[in-house]
């Protein structure tokens, strides 16, 4: 069965530092999201791509926060100067459609900032 | 505003009995609800979902859920429990006002399965 996989699956990173998290989603998906999860709290939208593009993000996405889709297979996500409450599991999630079909997540890269 | 709520922190039960974990949800419109499980050090895994037709909707590893539109609930049950039923489950519903379609999680329950 396809999965989203995601790399690496811990990050340690000093502050300040920029970090990039890979995710590989399902092949025929066409809609990819980043989410994540606070040790200890729920779990919290980022940002949705969709066609090469961002279609929504959350008040948490700032300007620090960027995606790209590199190569038609690749979902990447960057955080240029990394601050101590950034440090959180990060899952990567993609769908065949936005409206039908569940969200597929992967098994999370855990980011610690130090 | 789209949200599900999740009231019980934790849910502790003796194994080979039913259980239940309890979702409400408050949403405008039709709602898509979903549960997921979350084991130590691992992804969200993907349990069931309603979109629309019968009530009971039935999952992976024997779990089910019924979703109750006059009490906007979405409980999860399994009529016998195992250990290894043992994790962390989210109750969500997707956000149609959302252009992607967002999932809103709820707060998460630990259900705790004791032999």
């Amino acid at each position: 069965e396809p999965e989203v996989t995601q790399t690496p699956s811990h990050q340690v990173t000093q502050m300040g530092q920029e970090v990039i998290l890979r995710c590989v989603p399902i092949s025929n998906h066409l809609y990819f999201y980043w989410y994540r999860q606070i040790l200890g709290q729920k779990v919290e939208f980022l940002v949705s791509f969709y066609n090469n593009e961002i279609s929504e993000k959350s008040e948490i996405f700032d300007d620090q926060f960027s995606v790209e889709r590199p190569d038609g297979s690749n979902f990447t996500l960057k955080i240029r100067s990394t601050k101590l409450e950034d440090s959180a599991m990060y899952f990567c999630a993609s769908t065949r459609d936005r409206v039908s079909y569940e969200q597929y997540f992967g098994p999370g890269t855990r980011l610690t900032v130090t | 505003a789209q949200s599900v709520a999740q009231p019980e922190d934790q849910v502790n039960v003796a194994e080979g009995n039913p259980l239940t974990v309890k979702c409400t949800y408050s949403v405008s419109g039709n709602p898509y609800l979903f549960w997921y499980v979350q084991y130590p050090n691992r992804g969200l895994q993907f349990l069931l979902k309603y979109i629309t037709g019968d009530n009971l909707v039935k999952g992976s590893y024997g779990f089910e859920a019924e979703f109750n539109k006059s009490q906007t609930s979405f409980h999860l049950k399994k009529p016998s429990a195992l250990v290894s039923d043992s994790a962390l489950y989210f109750c969500a519903v997707r956000d149609m006002r959302s252009s992607a379609s967002k999932i809103i999680f709820g707060s998460g329950t630990r259900l705790s399965i004791r032999p």
